[in-house]
């Protein structure tokens, strides 16, 4: 039973760059959550993704965006990349329907850093 | 505005010993809570949950506690074992419609065993 998968795990870009970072779920689940965790911080949310929409967003700016594919992969884009962008960008996958809040499950993460 | 906090940044227990791991929260919204457990450059390994409407989870070595007047949760592991050396975050959700929303981290703590 194949968990969460991401990558790449690292990656070094340019400020500002784009960069595409990409998730497949736990199999089974249908939602894909996307998360920031800078260093000496806990991970913050950036945005769901269920059904192929953006279903809950954070605080983050809209050069944060996503895309979800109908095998319920998903894509994390982040535009005009930002010195502060560099952290452990996060996968977490979840059932989309019902009390799902002990099936949270998170991907080994994509380091990126912005130089 | 911390939703999720946890006010030790770390902590050490001899092992064999208990250790006790405190997170406190503001938005009583929250219907379910999450303690995850990370090493360094991997992703958070969930480890236990509770619902809202409990006020106790026992899963092996791992128990959570809530007191929803308190608005307080801990985790205890019974007997700290040199391999609970980690990272470990406290995690807050609610369920909307339906499935599990964005989680809201705390900054997490540094469990040390020593032996």
């Amino acid at each position: 039973d194949a968990g969460v998968t991401q990558s790449p795990t690292h990656l070094i870009k340019t400020r500002g760059q784009q960069v595409t970072l990409r998730c497949s779920p736990k199999s089974g689940h249908d939602t894909v959550s996307w998360y920031q965790q800078a260093l000496g911080q806990g991970p913050q949310f950036i945005f769901q993704y269920y059904e192929e929409e953006e279903r809950q967003r954070g605080n983050f700016p809209d050069r944060f965006s996503g895309h979800q594919f109908p095998n319920y992969s998903s894509e994390l884009n982040v535009n005009a990349l930002l010195l502060g962008d560099s952290a452990l960008y996060l996968c977490a996958s979840s059932l989309g329907t019902g009390d799902s809040g002990n099936t949270i499950y998170f991907g080994e993460g994509s380091w990126l850093t912005v130089v | 505005d911390q939703q999720v906090k946890q006010n030790s940044p770390s902590l050490s227990v001899q092992e064999g010993r208990i250790s006790i791991l405190n997170c406190d929260y503001t938005n009583s919204m929250f219907d379910y809570f999450l303690w995850y457990k990370k090493y360094p450059a991997e992703g958070p390994t969930f480890l236990i949950s509770i619902s809202s409407i409990k006020d106790k989870n026992e899963d092996g070595r791992f128990t959570v506690f809530l007191n929803k007047s308190a608005k307080h949760l801990s985790l205890h592991i019974v007997p700290s074992q040199p391999g609970d050396s980690a990272v470990y975050f406290c995690a807050a959700g609610e369920n909307s419609g339906g499935g599990a929303d964005g989680l809201t981290f705390g900054k997490g703590t540094h469990l040390i065993i020593q032996p």
